[in-house]
């Protein structure tokens, strides 16, 4: 089955800066590729998300990008706020609503 | 629009009971998903199901199963309870559309397994 592996496990950063986190995933198959932030105590919730014709995908402060032939795919922020902190997760999926998840970072944002 | 409910909240079991725990997906939504989330282990898929059928299936022992009602409620149901299952169990519903199929996630029902 798919394996997804996410890295880093926590990323500390200072305000403004931008933050990258990456993830491999194993099945070539996989054609959707969301990422998932989780605040402490509450849902996960959808922030981005790219399907594998497309190689970059932004909204504002946030950017994924996608490279099929390496499989990997990776999450940018930009001007990171304090409100950034939280859990993100990665996750692909080879169709129907299937998700295999990586482990999550933890992203902290010092004011 | 209503979002994804869940009930119970919480949850506290003792070892070898069983215990049901339900998901009402959104308006429309006919995909229900289950992962289990831990902190070791993460976001783990359950098991998905689209029409009262069960489409898809993840790595976990038969004591965990589920179903799926004609209104796309969901029910999950785990027998013969463990400590390793004291997780947060997340449900989560897609319209499951060929350029839609976001995922929204439920709050979650907290089990502890004394």
């Amino acid at each position: 089955g798919e394996n997804v592996e996410q890295h880093p496990s926590t990323l500390s950063v200072q305000e403004g800066d931008s933050a990258v986190i990456k993830c491999t995933y194993s099945d070539s198959a996989s054609n959707y590729f969301p990422w998932y932030k989780q605040e402490l105590g509450k849902r996960p919730q959808l922030i981005i998300d790219i399907r594998s014709n497309v190689g970059e995908k932004k909204d504002q402060r946030i950017a994924v990008t996608l490279n099929k032939t390496a499989k990997h795919f990776s999450l940018h922020i930009t001007e990171t706020q304090p409100e950034d902190s939280a859990v993100y997760f990665c996750a692909a999926s080879t169709g129907y609503s299937t998700l295999t998840f990586g482990k999550g970072t933890m992203l902290l944002v010092s004011p | 629009k209503a979002g994804v409910t869940q009930t119970p909240r919480y949850l506290i079991k003792t070892r070898g009971q069983q215990v049901t725990l339900s998901c009402s997906p959104i308006s429309g939504h006919r995909s229900v998903s289950w992962y289990q989330q831990t902190p070791g282990q993460g976001l783990q898929f359950l098991f998905e199901y689209f029409s009262e059928t069960q489409r898809n299936k993840g790595n976990f022992p038969g004591r965990f199963s589920g179903r799926q009602f004609s209104n796309s409620r969901s029910e999950m149901n785990v027998s013969t309870l463990e400590l390793g299952d004291s997780a947060l169990y997340l449900c989560a519903s897609s319209l499951e559309d060929y350029d839609d199929n976001e995922q929204f996630f439920g709050p979650g029902t907290r089990l502890t397994v004394l």
